[in-house]
C-alpha cells in the first residue's frame, strides 16, 4: 500500500539553529499539506500546495518558516531560526486533488528545540 | 475560536462494549467530516467519513452519526476491541476556491479495557 515518507522522523536541536523536514507523498498526489500538531492539540494546517504552488499558507509563520515543492513531488519544509515554541510534530499529508476530502498523512516528525 | 470541539479529553471503555466519541462543530459550510485514528509515534490514519447531505455512515464496526441541526457527530465502535485504544480526532472540510484543508478538533484519548 502506498504511504507518505517523511524523514527524519526525530529531531532535536538547538535553539537559533536551522532545520529542515522532507516529505515524498504518494505517487501521483497533487495536494501536499504540512501540518503542526502541538502535544495535547488537533494537528493545524501550515501550508496547502497544489502541484508546485502554494495554495494556502496563511497560518505559517513566514519570518522563520519557508515551505517549497519545486517539482511538484517532494517537499521540504523548514525552520531557521528554530525557537524552544517550535517544538511539536510536523506531519505531511498528500490527497490526489484539492476536491478529494480524504488526506493520507505520513508518520510525522518530532522536533525537539532546546 | 474553535470551529471543531472535542469536549471529552478521554474515554474509557470496557472490551466487548460500545464506544461513543463526540464532535460538535459551529462552521455550517463544512461539507465533509472526517475521523481519524492515531497510535503514538504515528501520523493520523484515516477511520470513517460522511458527507454534510448524510446523516449516517457504517463500515465494519464504526458507524458515523451526523446531526446537521445540532451541529453534532459521533462515532460509534461495537464491539470495541483492545486494539481500538487511540487518540481520535474529528476532522471537518471547509471546500471552496482554494480552501480544501481540514479543521482539527484536539482529540479523544480511547481506552479499551480487556
Amino acid at each position: 500500500e502506498a504511504e507518505v515518507a517523511q524523514s527524519p522522523r526525530y529531531k532535536i536541536t538547538e535553539k537559533s539553529q536551522a532545520v529542515a523536514f522532507w516529505c515524498d507523498p504518494i505517487s501521483g498526489h497533487a495536494t501536499l499539506y504540512w501540518y503542526r500538531q502541538i502535544l495535547g492539540q488537533g494537528p493545524e494546517l501550515l501550508v496547502q500546495f497544489q502541484d508546485e504552488s502554494v495554495v494556502d499558507d496563511s497560518q505559517l509563520p513566514k519570518d522563520r518558516f519557508s515551505a517549497e515543492r519545486l517539482k511538484g513531488v517532494d517537499s521540504t519544509l523548514k525552520i531557521q531560526p528554530a525557537e524552544l515554541g517550535d517544538s511539536a510534530m510536523y506531519l505531511c499529508a498528500s490527497s490526489p486533488g484539492q476536491a478529494s476530502y480524504e488526506q493520507y498523512f505520513g508518520p510525522g516528525t518530532r522536533l525537539t528545540v532546546t | 475560536d474553535q470551529q471543531v470541539k472535542q469536549n471529552s479529553p478521554s474515554l474509557s471503555v470496557q472490551e466487548g462494549r460500545i464506544s461513543i466519541l463526540n464532535c460538535d462543530y459551529t462552521n455550517s459550510m463544512f461539507d465533509y467530516f472526517l475521523w481519524y485514528k492515531k497510535y503514538p509515534a504515528e501520523g493520523p490514519t484515516f477511520l470513517i467519513s460522511i458527507s454534510s447531505i448524510k446523516d449516517k455512515n457504517e463500515d465494519g464496526r464504526f458507524t458515523v452519526f451526523l446531526n446537521k441541526s445540532a451541529k453534532h457527530l459521533s462515532l460509534h465502535i461495537v464491539p470495541s476491541q483492545p486494539g481500538d485504544s487511540a487518540v481520535y480526532f474529528c476532522a471537518a472540510r471547509v471546500y471552496g476556491g482554494s480552501q480544501g484543508n481540514l479543521i482539527f478538533g484536539k482529540g479523544t484519548k480511547l481506552s479499551v479495557k480487556p
